[in-house]
C-alpha cells in the first residue's frame, strides 16, 4: 500500500480557494487515489477520487501531477462547513487512511 | 434507503467481556470493513470482506472476529475487550467493481466503544 505525506493542518479563510496537498510517490500503476474528509464527530465521507486525469464534481476538483507521485484536492470556495479532516487515500484493493490534513476555516 | 447502519452507537464494557458491533447496509455492496480511529487518530483497517464468505485481515485484526454470512451484514466480534480497544468504530461498504477501488466508500455513523 502506498503511503501518504499530507501537512498536519491547514487554514484558509472563508470563500477563498483551497489548495490540499498529498505526495505519495509509491504509488503504484493501478492505485486510484481518493479524498475523503471527516467532519467532527462523524463518518469519513468521500469528496473525489481519480486515476491519471484532473477530476471534477460539485464538492472539489483533484488534480494529479502527471507522474502520479502526488495530487492536490481543490476546494473553489471554503466555506465553513468544510472545516475537516482530509484524508489522501492511494490504493487498489483497500482504504488505509493516513493522519489527514486538518482544514481550519475562517470566518 | 439507510445505506450504512451500525449498532449501537455506544456501549461500555467491562475488561474480559465480549460483545458484538452491527454494521448492515442495503445497497447490495460486496465490500465491507470495520475501521477503529483512535482520539486524535486517522482510521485504521481491521478486517474486510469482498463478498459473502469471504473474509480477510486488515492493519490491525488481532483481538478482533468477523464473519461474512450474508451480503448485508458484517458483524464484528470482541473476543475478550482490554481498555486498549477503547476505540470509535466504524464501518463502511462499496461496490466491489472487479477488485478496483474506483468507486465511492459509504461509511456509517460510528459506534463509541468504551473498555473499563
Amino acid at each position: 500500500d502506498a503511503k501518504t505525506t499530507q501537512p498536519n493542518s491547514m487554514e484558509s479563510n472563508e470563500e477563498e480557494p483551497v489548495h490540499l496537498p498529498c505526495n505519495h510517490s509509491t504509488i503504484s500503476g493501478t492505485d486510484y487515489i481518493h479524498w475523503y474528509r471527516q467532519l467532527p464527530s462523524q463518518g469519513p465521507e468521500y469528496v473525489i477520487h481519480g486515476l491519471t486525469s484532473n477530476v471534477n464534481n460539485r464538492m472539489a476538483s483533484l488534480a494529479i501531477a502527471e507522474d502520479r507521485k502526488s495530487s492536490t484536492l481543490i476546494l473553489h470556495r471554503a466555506t465553513l462547513r468544510d472545516a475537516a479532516v482530509y484524508y489522501c487515500i492511494p490504493g487498489t484493493y483497500k482504504y488505509i487512511f493516513g493522519t489527514g490534513t486538518r482544514l481550519k476555516v475562517l470566518a | 434507503n439507510a445505506g450504512v447502519t451500525q449498532t449501537p452507537k455506544f456501549q461500555v464494557l467491562k475488561t474480559g467481556q465480549s460483545m458484538t458491533l452491527q454494521c448492515a447496509q442495503d445497497m447490495n455492496h460486496e465490500y465491507m470493513s470495520w475501521y477503529r480511529q483512535d482520539p486524535g487518530m486517522g482510521l485504521r483497517l481491521i478486517h474486510y470482506s469482498v463478498g459473502a464468505g469471504i473474509t480477510d485481515q486488515g492493519e490491525v485484526p488481532n483481538g478482533y472476529n468477523v464473519s461474512r454470512s450474508t451480503t448485508e451484514d458484517f458483524p464484528l466480534r470482541l473476543l475478550s475487550a482490554a481498555p486498549s480497544q477503547t476505540s470509535v468504530y466504524f464501518c463502511a461498504s462499496r461496490p466491489f467493481t472487479g477488485g478496483r477501488m474506483n468507486t465511492e466508500a459509504f461509511f456509517g455513523q460510528g459506534t463509541r466503544l468504551t473498555v473499563v
